[in-house]
């Protein structure tokens, strides 16, 4: 079974929509992370978390929140999606070395 | 905060050739410095890492430089094959203070090796 998984692997959501991206890993990390995809920008971390009681906004936060329901569960939300969200979402995960990436979220907001 | 920045966007070789991609990073302080290959539908995964207190490190066919002085780092990719077609990202990590933890990608380098 895959270390880092995320669901769904692909949704096509209406703006205004509520959506929410979920994240699983089982290698017992307490740091995760929220990755955005776009061509040509490479990935630009939304939010990440170093324990459970730790949650922190990178460097494109706004328009997204999310929750750390336990060690292993990381999810991202989209309060309202906007047509500029669409995009290939990645979770990750790591201890103090590598991180480890699951395998995507596509999402398109028409 | 860090930035990254990363060239060729894109780099086309014949099988055999070496192929070679680099990046730029603006914080001094950055002492970790990793390569993923990311492949068609997949996340991106860690091929090779590079931390600050080593000039060069090889691993088969792929090596990373870094220069600390001119805040460099490359990736080569020698006897190029048809597999190695992929994305490439590097990025850079602080170890210290708020940015601790955290990566800061390179735009990512579209890498086709041609048979």
């Amino acid at each position: 079974d895959a270390d880092v998984t995320q669901t769904p692997r692909n949704r096509i959501t209406k703006t205004g929509k509520r959506i929410m991206l979920e994240c699983s890993q089982t290698k017992g990390h307490d740091r995760m992370y929220w990755y955005r995809q776009d061509p040509g920008l490479g990935l630009r971390l939304i939010y990440y978390s170093f324990d459970v009681k730790d949650i922190n906004k990178g460097e494109i936060s706004d328009g997204y929140s999310v929750s750390r329901q336990a060690q292993a569960k990381f999810s991202l939300s989209l309060e309202s999606a906007i047509p500029n969200q669409t995009a290939l979402y990645f979770c990750a995960t790591s201890g103090s070395g590598e991180q480890y990436f699951g395998p995507g979220t596509r999402l398109t907001v028409t | 905060g860090e930035n990254v920045e990363q060239h060729p966007s894109t780099l086309s070789v014949q099988e055999g050739d070496s192929a070679v991609i680099k990046c730029t990073y603006s914080d001094s302080a950055s002492n970790y410095f990793p390569w993923y290959k990311q492949e068609l539908g997949k996340g991106p995964q860690l091929i090779i890492d590079i931390r600050s207190n080593v000039g060069e490190k090889k691993d088969q066919r792929i090596a990373v430089t870094l220069n600390k002085t001119a805040k460099h780092f490359s990736l080569h990719i020698t006897e190029t094959q048809p597999e190695d077609s992929a994305v490439y990202f590097c990025a850079a990590r602080n170890a210290g203070g708020t940015s601790y933890g955290k990566l800061t990608f390179g735009q990512g380098t579209i890498l086709t090796v041609h048979p």
